[in-house]
């Protein structure tokens, strides 16, 4: 296992245009997150899965924004109607909840710019 | 909600020891972390430090935690161009290892 993966690394996209993320978790781990990460600041959290549930979204998730992870390995996050304010770099993690487990580990990131 | 405060800049002489500061407002963290963010990488867990502690030494690290003060430390020693990159103090105060972040502190190691 390579760790945590996350596809395209880059995106760009016009104003009002759909785009969707992938990631690809540590194959035994059934927590996976999704943080974004604004420029000088640090990353900040928006959505929590538990294999395939979604147990918590922050406010920061508007309504333009989805994320699924279907059968509890490979996540999506989908943002409708792009904004300039969404460019940022959109960061996936797992984790396992497992006793002794301590850490999530994060993918490198999808970098979205909206022109 | 929970915050996370961090010096944003620190610089410092190749050789010298680096000490990044973090304050957090959570008390029911379980965990603090420091993560190291390089230019077009993901974010690498350096060290952790569970919070009934008070100092944790990992090679070159040191973690120092204040509950008291809820402030958290990292200290790097020997420090090599190498550290240069943005290091961000975290807690899991939003339990099942869901992590909030500080600001980050961007070191610039001089050689």
């Amino acid at each position: 296992d390579t760790g945590v993966s996350q596809d395209p690394r880059h995106k760009i996209t016009k104003r009002g245009q759909n785009v969707t993320f992938r990631c690809d978790p540590i194959s035994e781990h059934n927590r996976l997150y999704w943080y974004r990460q604004t420029l000088g600041q640090g990353p900040e959290f928006l959505t929590y899965f538990q294999n395939e549930a979604q147990l918590e979204k922050s406010r920061l998730l508007s309504d333009r924004f989805s994320a699924e992870r279907p059968k509890g390995s490979f996540s999506t996050l989908e943002i409708q109607r792009t904004e300039q304010g969404d460019s940022a770099m959109y960061l996936c993690a797992s984790s396992s909840s497992g006793h002794s487990n301590t850490e999530a580990f994060f993918g490198q990131g999808t970098r979205l710019t909206v022109v | 909600g929970e915050d996370v405060e961090q010096s944003l800049f620190l610089s410092v002489r190749e050789g010298d020891s680096s000490v990044i500061n973090c304050t957090y407002t959570d008390s029911s963290s379980t965990y603090l972390y420091w993560y190291k963010q390089e230019p077009g990488a993901g974010l690498q867990l350096l060290t952790y430090i569970f919070s009934n502690m008070d100092m944790k030494q990992d090679q070159r690290l040191t973690v120092l935690l204040n509950k008291k003060d809820k402030h958290l430390s990292l200290r790097i020693a020997d420090t090599q161009t190498g550290d240069s990159a943005i290091y961000f103090c975290a807690d899991d105060s939003g339990g099942y290892q869901k992590v909030t972040f500080g600001t980050g502190t961007k070191l610039q190691v001089i050689p």
